[in-house]
């Protein structure tokens, strides 16, 4: 079974700076590596995702992935108080259906004004 | 307006009843999930279903039944209610393997 690991489980930025966080999953098998933001009460957002090892960016995101390492991680530019939410890292694998996510327990960034 | 239409918002049920919860997509997509999210576990996949059809099932329980009276619809029955089943439940939805949408969910308390 698949697992997914988070770190840290919160993270303090203040607004303006650079936050940064990190993903760990089991199987170098993966198919795509997605980050997802949630507010509270709201359901999960897709933030952006990843397939092949190196980076991503879009907008003030950037994702690294390592597939050698099992690492993956995001970087988000410019930290804002609208980005105060927690952080799901999901991973999909090639041999399940479509939609079938593994989810992290999530890290909770919090944007200091 | 929300694309993905989920009832009730919260609901409180009693040990032993059953509970239907409602998802309601208007994305266009054919293929809608459930998932569920409680206090001390991760975000977890329960079911998947495309053009109404079920395509996997990771509930170990059978009282967990979808149901899927139209192609825009996935309705998620749950019988013989347990404490241990309060949660918040996910909709989801997508075009074939691309981005899931989730709704805003239904929080399910079981006293």
């Amino acid at each position: 079974q698949e697992k997914v690991q988070q770190s840290p489980e919160s993270l303090i930025v203040p607004e303006g700076a650079m936050s940064s966080l990190n993903c760990t999953f089991s199987n170098s098998a993966s198919q795509s590596i997605w980050w997802y933001q949630q507010h509270p009460g709201k359901g999960p957002e897709a933030l952006i995702s990843i397939f092949s090892n190196g980076n991503k960016k879009e907008g003030r995101l950037t994702v690294y992935l390592n597939r050698a390492s099992l690492h993956v991680s995001l970087h988000i530019r410019d930290s804002q108080p609208s980005d105060s939410a927690v952080y799901l890292c999901a991973v999909s694998m090639l041999n399940y259906n479509q939609g079938k996510l593994i989810f992290g327990q999530g890290t909770k960034l919090s944007i200091k004004p | 307006d929300p694309k993905i239409i989920q009832k009730p918002k919260y609901l409180v049920a009693v040990t032993g009843s059953e509970k239907i919860l409602i998802c309601e997509q208007y994305l266009g997509h054919n293929a809608m999930y459930w998932y569920r999210q409680s206090a001390k576990k991760p975000l977890e996949f329960m079911f998947s279903y495309s053009y109404q059809k079920l395509m996997d099932n990771q509930t170990a329980s059978s009282r967990f039944q979808p149901q899927s009276s139209k192609k825009n619809h996935l309705d998620l029955q749950i019988t013989a209610l347990k404490p241990d089943d309060s949660a918040t439940y996910f909709c989801a939805s997508s075009r074939g393997q691309n981005t899931l949408y989730f709704g805003a969910g239904t929080r399910l308390s079981v006293l």
